[in-house]
């Protein structure tokens, strides 16, 4: 049964700060990972999506990674603002099509001013 | 474009009481999802529909069913809650357009007493 962890559960960083949120999973055949953000009392929106068979995809201020033989990615976020206050999660399909997601239970963050 | 709606946003329920939460999307989605989100827990399958006409088990099916009752909606009944049942559940469609993510609603936060 495919795991999703990620690490920290919770950080707290000054504004303009970079930072490192982790995710690792336990199967490594899978077909794609997906960083979600969710704001509080809020549904989850998609903010970047890795395919098996690529190494990175970035969208502005952020780059995620993928190490699909160790189980691993990153997500990068450059010069942190308030803004970017909420919680992070990671999800890892296991196949094509309608194949279901494999949440992990997310990193809270919190950027001060 | 709505997007994924669901309906209502907010429900308490006495233990034993019955209820069905209703989601509606206008994206073309193929697939629908029922997620529930507990704190600890993260994000859980209950149950999902590949396509209209089908349903399948998903993580914690246990206690509710679904119907697809049509391309556009997916709901989830709770037959008979139990405060176990507590939780925010999330609607979420896949589908339809050339991107590879799932697309979520805003939530139902259920609480039974």
């Amino acid at each position: 049964k495919q795991e999703v962890t990620q690490i920290p559960a919770a950080l707290s960083v000054p504004e303009g700060e970079n930072l490192v949120l982790n995710c690792s999973f336990t199967d490594s055949a899978i077909y794609n990972l997906q960083w979600f953000r969710q704001d509080p009392g809020k549904g989850l929106t998609s903010l970047l999506l890795i395919q098996s068979s690529q190494r990175e995809q970035t969208s502005g201020r952020l780059n995620a990674s993928l190490d699909k033989s160790s189980g691993r990615s990153t997500l990068y976020i450059a010069a942190s603002q308030p803004g970017d206050s909420a919680t992070y999660l990671c999800a890892v399909k296991r196949g094509g099509g309608y194949s279901t997601l494999t949440f992990g239970k997310g990193t809270m963050l919190l950027v001060s001013p | 474009n709505a997007g994924v709606t669901q309906t209502p946003k907010f429900q308490v329920l006495k233990t034993g009481q019955s209820m069905t939460l209703q989601c509606a999307q206008d994206m073309n989605h193929n697939s629908m999802y029922w997620y529930r989100q507990d704190p600890g827990m993260g994000l859980r399958l209950i149950y999902y529909s590949a396509s209209e006409g089908t349903t399948d088990k998903g993580e914690v099916p246990n206690g509710y069913n679904v119907s697809r009752l049509n391309k556009r909606e997916f709901s989830l009944r709770l037959e008979s809650a139990a405060p176990s049942q507590t939780s925010v559940y999330f609607c979420a469609g896949w589908g339809g357009f050339d991107t590879d993510t799932q697309y979520f609603g805003p939530g139902t936060r259920l609480t039974v007493l």
